[in-house]
């Protein structure tokens, strides 16, 4: 079946380290990813998107990567900051015209 | 601008009760989605709409129905609300995803609803 997935176990980094989180999908092949960020309590912030023909995308401090033979995205925050500390989730239509499946999200903890 | 607004933020219902989810956006976004977020399930799609008087069914859409009459307004409708309808409940709205890429979609800060 096709999925989506991302690590549901929170990522626990110290504050200045780069943040790496990871999105894989498998039986199909998405034309983009979106990241998304979610604090508690609110609704998720869209963040970037990547299309299979890019390899990288940065924004500041972020940077995606799209990997279409590993099946896999990556989203790296550097110099993380207390601030980033929230929940990131990826996105993808899983066919041509589809509408967005999103993965469960990464809790991504920042510590001083 | 306001963005996409949700109200209620909070509520409870018994089972069997009926309520309306109001989503109002301010942003001319022709594409609405209504989303519903459970623990450790991710996003997940009840219904959307790519224009006024256009609905259609996401992935889990029993339950639930929605109506767009306006390009601001996409209301969602619990008519028998049951104890699996718990949940916490997104709209969100974008431009057209037709074409090579995807627009982002802007959501709105939730309304958590609770069937006792």
């Amino acid at each position: 079946s096709q999925k989506i997935e991302q690590n549901s176990e929170a990522l626990n980094i110290q504050e200045g380290k780069t943040a790496t989180l990871t999105c894989n999908y498998t039986n199909y092949s998405p034309a983009y990813l979106q990241w998304y960020r979610q604090d508690p309590g609110r609704g998720p912030v869209f963040l970037l998107l990547i299309r299979e023909n890019e390899k990288e995308k940065r924004k500041e401090r972020l940077k995606v990567t799209f990997d279409t033979t590993l099946k896999q995205s990556l989203f790296h925050i550097t110099a993380s900051q207390p601030a980033d500390s929230a929940t990131y989730l990826c996105a993808s239509p899983k066919s041509s015209g589809d509408k967005l499946t999103f993965g469960t999200g990464t809790r991504l903890a920042v510590r001083p | 601008n306001a963005g996409v607004t949700q109200t209620p933020k909070f509520r409870i219902l018994k089972i069997g009760q009926s309520m309306t989810l109001q989503c109002t956006q301010d942003m001319n976004h022709n594409y609405m989605y209504w989303y519903r977020q459970d623990p450790g399930m991710g996003l997940k799609l009840i219904y959307y709409s790519v224009g006024a008087g256009i609905t259609d069914k996401g992935e889990v859409p029993n339950g639930y129905n929605v109506s767009r009459s306006t390009t601001e307004d996409f209301p969602l409708r619990l008519e028998l609300a049951a104890p699996s309808q718990t949940s916490v409940y997104f709209c969100a709205s974008s431009y057209s995803t037709t074409g090579r890429g995807s627009q982002p979609q802007h959501f709105g800060d939730g309304t958590r609803l609770s069937i006792l």
